[in-house]
């Protein structure tokens, strides 16, 4: 089965610019999962989408952090405006279902902020 | 606030060596924990899964034990191969499956 995807691989900006990252889960799984990974500090959950509603959002920055699940299946996590402390890798996942579900991870996307 | 910490945060063994990595967490209310492998540039590959009401998992020269009493899991690794050589991370999953992951060990096996 083709795993998760995700673009862009990588992605370098200027601080107060926008970006945009985009994936696209497993086919059939309905659970989809955004993370933020700092260097050398673990994935964060950032937000969790159960088909296009949202499971939990706690540790999003709402005020510059938005994602999307429009048609349950792909997904697009945005920042607006970018800060320094962005700089990150930004990892999305799916699970067939939000129970004991193994994760699947896709490789990511990178993210500079100059 | 559930805390996951992974000790050593680094490792470097020669080939052929058993090795045994270390996740504490603090909260014991756990519905699984789950260790992960992170190779360099790319995203994270599941390596076992134990259930709450389990005490370990195998998978190959893999065994991942699991004491959720004492709030600790380790990860075993038997004859270790230089392309064991990845940083290799536990979570602790919720009822939604959310996951709280550790800070990480970062794995050398010399040749």
């Amino acid at each position: 089965e083709a795993g998760v995807a995700q673009s862009p691989r990588y992605k370098i900006i200027e601080k107060r610019q926008s970006v945009a990252f985009w994936c696209n889960p497993i086919s059939g799984h309905a659970t989809l999962y955004w993370y933020q990974q700092i260097l050398g500090q673990g994935p964060k959950l950032l937000i969790q989408f159960q088909n296009n509603g949202v499971v939990d959002d706690s540790q999003l920055p709402k005020d510059r952090f938005s994602a999307e699940r429009l048609k349950g299946v792909d997904s697009t996590l945005k920042i607006q405006p970018a800060k320094l402390e962005d700089s990150a890798v930004y990892l999305c996942a799916s699970s067939l279902d939000w129970g004991v579900e193994p994760q699947h991870f896709g490789d990511g996307t990178r993210l500079s902020i100059l | 606030k559930q805390e996951v910490t992974q000790i050593p945060a680094a490792l470097s063994v020669p080939e052929g060596e058993n090795l045994v990595l270390n996740c504490s967490f603090t909260d014991s209310a756990i519905y699984n924990l789950q260790w992960f492998r992170q190779d360099p540039g790319k995203g994270l590959t599941s390596l076992l899964l134990i259930q709450s009401s389990q005490r370990e998992q195998t998978s190959g020269r893999l065994n991942a034990s699991l004491d959720k009493s004492s709030g600790r899991s380790t990860l075993y690794i038997a004859a270790s191969q230089p392309g064991d050589s990845a940083t290799y991370l536990c979570a602790v999953g919720g009822a939604t499956n959310k996951l709280i992951f550790g800070t990480g060990t970062l794995l050398a096996v010399q040749p």
